[in-house]
């Protein structure tokens, strides 16, 4: 598997400011997704991240909070927009090439205040 | 009724012991299977991936599939405090959407 770095590793923002996360990917990989895990709960798929075309929302997430950009096939980035204490979370990217196995960054915690 | 079900535990078992975790689903339509681990502050790292039923096995580890009781485990044999970490239970259908579980969260005492 590709290895996946995500910057930041953590921050402490705000209520009503925004946050933009990256992730690299080592090697060209075919899909890349984006995740979030509450506290205590599962992963939740937020998105697909298209290269070079509009991300594609899962159920519940929309473009306006959860802006997402994949100018090429290493990189990705999620922006949290206008964020509340809700949106404390740990939000993770992951990269899937061939097969259906997914492979997951180390995550960026996030706290809101 | 959530699509994957977990018992988020904690599981505490002394070393050496075999752990034993399982995940209930409901959509029939999963054919991909996946156990995760998850240590504190990290992301999800892959352990097991299995398709359709059956058995698999990887050194100390066991994963099992059963598709007609909608029912997957994970055994860990002769475990080891490095074992200790979250486990999360993962599938799919033919597709690349992921269902995950809660996550069990195990400790294996020296």
């Amino acid at each position: 598997s590709a290895v996946i770095s995500q910057k930041p590793s953590r921050d402490i923002c705000q209520r009503g400011t925004s946050l933009t996360i990256q992730c690299q990917v080592d090697s060209q990989v075919t899909m890349m997704f984006w995740y979030r895990q509450q506290p205590g709960q599962s992963l939740t798929l937020i998105a697909t991240a298209n290269q070079g075309s509009e991300a594609t929302y899962e159920s519940g997430f929309v473009i306006d909070k959860f802006p997402i950009s994949r100018p090429n096939l290493t990189f990705s980035t999620l922006t949290v927009s206008n964020m509340s204490p809700e949106d404390s979370s740990i939000y993770l990217c992951s990269e899937r090439t061939g097969g259906t196995e997914q492979f997951f960054g180390p995550g960026t915690r996030l706290t809101v205040l | 009724q959530k699509e994957v079900e977990q018992d988020p535990g904690p599981l505490s078992v002394p070393e050496g012991a075999i752990v034993s975790l399982n995940c209930t689903y409901s959509n029939s339509a999963f054919q991909y299977f996946m156990w995760y681990r998850q240590y504190s502050r990290k992301g999800p790292e892959l352990l097991m991936y299995t398709y359709s039923s059956g058995n698999k096995e990887d050194g100390r580890f066991t994963a099992q599939v059963d598709k007609s009781s909608k029912y997957i485990s994970l055994f860990i044999r002769d475990s080891q405090p490095s074992d200790s970490a979250t486990y999360l239970c993962a599938m799919s259908a033919n597709d690349y959407k992921l269902s995950f579980g809660a996550g069990t969260t195990v400790t294996v005492r020296a």
